[in-house]
């Protein structure tokens, strides 16, 4: 079955935890993308990558950091330095000459 | 980057009842790309509309881009409980779309039966 997986589904936090949220593709894509969601925002962007070993910051990165060792996985981790992190999480994936984001079904972090 | 603004934020309708939303952009947009977010779902690729002035239709779904590339707008005629959702739209960067797309804060659709 191809597709994006992202796990887990559900997370909580406490305060001063980092988290890492999982992001898998088989779609033999090689961008990747973070986005955020929050009721009235809109999807934001905190990163993205066009190629394994490479990533560049989005409109919203402070607080959060990324890796891309393998094409098929970009994990996210949200730090302790992330003011308010409780969100709804989106990986996407796309090929790089298109533009067409593909989504997993998102992982929903709450800090407690 | 660009960004582009959504309205209505809210529409609610009655079943039976058409619904469109719009897209504005104070800049020319290279591309405009519409998505749809059912409740508690991720956000679906519906199309794409890269050219001045096209129209696309999907059975009951006409997507239009306007000529100056400015705006664009989708229309769903004769709305059904399965409409329920946010669309979004949402356009490609100047890296040619792998640098990420920027969204509208999106339409939510509300349908009353």
């Amino acid at each position: 079955d191809g597709g994006i997986t992202q796990s887990p589904k559900y997370l909580f936090r406490k305060e001063g935890q980092n988290v890492t949220l999982s992001c898998e593709q088989n779609l033999n894509h090689d961008a990747m993308y973070w986005y955020r969601q929050d009721p009235g925002q809109g999807l934001r962007l905190i990163y993205y990558s066009q190629i394994v070993n490479d990533f560049q910051k989005g409109d919203i990165a402070e607080g959060y950091s990324v890796s891309r060792e393998k094409k098929e996985s970009f994990p996210l981790t949200v730090t302790s330095a992330q003011k308010n992190p409780t969100a709804f999480y989106l990986c996407a994936s796309s090929v790089v000459s298109g533009n067409t984001i593909y989504f997993g079904e998102g992982s929903w972090l709450t800090v407690v | 980057g660009q960004q582009v603004m959504q309205i209505p934020q809210y529409q609610h309708v009655q079943e039976g009842e058409d619904f469109t939303t719009y897209c504005n952009s104070s800049t020319t947009l290279s591309n405009i790309q519409w998505y749809k977010q059912r409740p508690g779902g991720h956000p679906v690729f519906l199309i794409q509309l890269v050219k001045s002035g096209e129209v696309k239709k999907q059975k009951r779904l006409t997507f239009q881009f306007g000529e100056a590339k400015k705006n664009s707008s989708l229309h769903i005629t004769a709305t059904q409980t399965t409409d329920v959702g946010t669309y979004f739209c949402a356009t490609g960067g100047s890296g040619g779309g792998a640098d990420g797309l920027t969204f509208g804060k999106g339409t939510h659709l509300i349908i009353q039966p």
